[in-house]
């Protein structure tokens, strides 16, 4: 069982938006400003989308964005597009002095 | 733009240790304030953090594998390395290295090498 609590799949059609929470606890998420969201295509790496809550990588479309509130984090991708449809997964520094990271179980991501 | 390449054997017999090497390109693994680590991913399943090694050589480690993981680096080879002792098939898995910002956030990944824990 994952730390961090996302739900298992999510779906939109083409131009709406979709929100995927993550939701841990005030040792990790509700600690401070270090959740990130992963992208990942089957088959393929992780790719980086959201870190320290709400900033986006350089080349990351800014559909994506991210939020916070307590002990739970949001990834909301807006006008969905195909190349969307991917899991996602939320990570969250849980201890600053011992560096351990927990993450989310992940989320399935997809476009009607 | 940082490149990570994974490399060690695919198939790994149960109760030894595995052993994979990251080699790090176009950039320092000495750069400050960027940490470098190990993450896997189960067969069908969801990522599983490993842990990271930070400037200095401070480590830190998932709880539920302390007690046989050992992340380091090589400088002089600008190399990252994960050993895992004890392997079960539970350890089968796509592990993947990567350049931290030394927040939690993994920035920058390989592109993963398939480990089968096996007789």
């Amino acid at each position: 069982q994952s730390a961090l609590t996302q739900p298992r799949s999510v779906s939109g059609s083409p131009g709406q938006s979709v929100t995927i929470s993550c939701t841990g606890t005030i040792s990790d998420v509700g600690a401070g400003n270090y959740v990130s969201w992963y992208q990942q295509h089957p088959g393929r790496a992780p790719k980086l989308v959201i870190y320290d809550v709400t900033k986006r990588p350089s080349g990351v479309p800014d559909r994506f964005s991210g939020s916070k509130s307590g002990n739970t984090a949001s990834l909301t991708i807006s006008g969905l597009q195909a190349e969307d449809e991917a899991d996602y997964y939320c990570w969250s520094l849980a201890d600053v002095a011992d560096g351990y990271v927990t993450v989310g179980g992940g989320t399935k991501v997809t476009v009607l | 733009q940082v490149q990570l390449q994974e490399s060690g054997p695919g198939l790994v017999r149960p109760s030894e240790t595995l052993s994979l090497t990251c080699a790090v390109s176009d950039f320092s693994i000495t750069t400050a304030d960027y940490f470098w680590g190990w993450i896997r991913q189960p067969p069908g399943k969801g990522l599983d953090w490993i842990g990271t090694i930070a400037q200095f050589g401070r480590t830190f480690y998932n709880p539920s594998l302390k007690s046989r993981v050992t992340i380091f680096v090589d400088t002089s080879k600008n190399e990252l390395s994960l050993k895992l002792s004890s392997v079960t098939a539970a350890d089968t898995a796509v592990y993947y290295c990567v350049r931290d910002r030394g927040n939690g956030c993994a920035d920058s990944w390989g592109q993963g090498t398939l480990v089968t824990v096996s007789s």
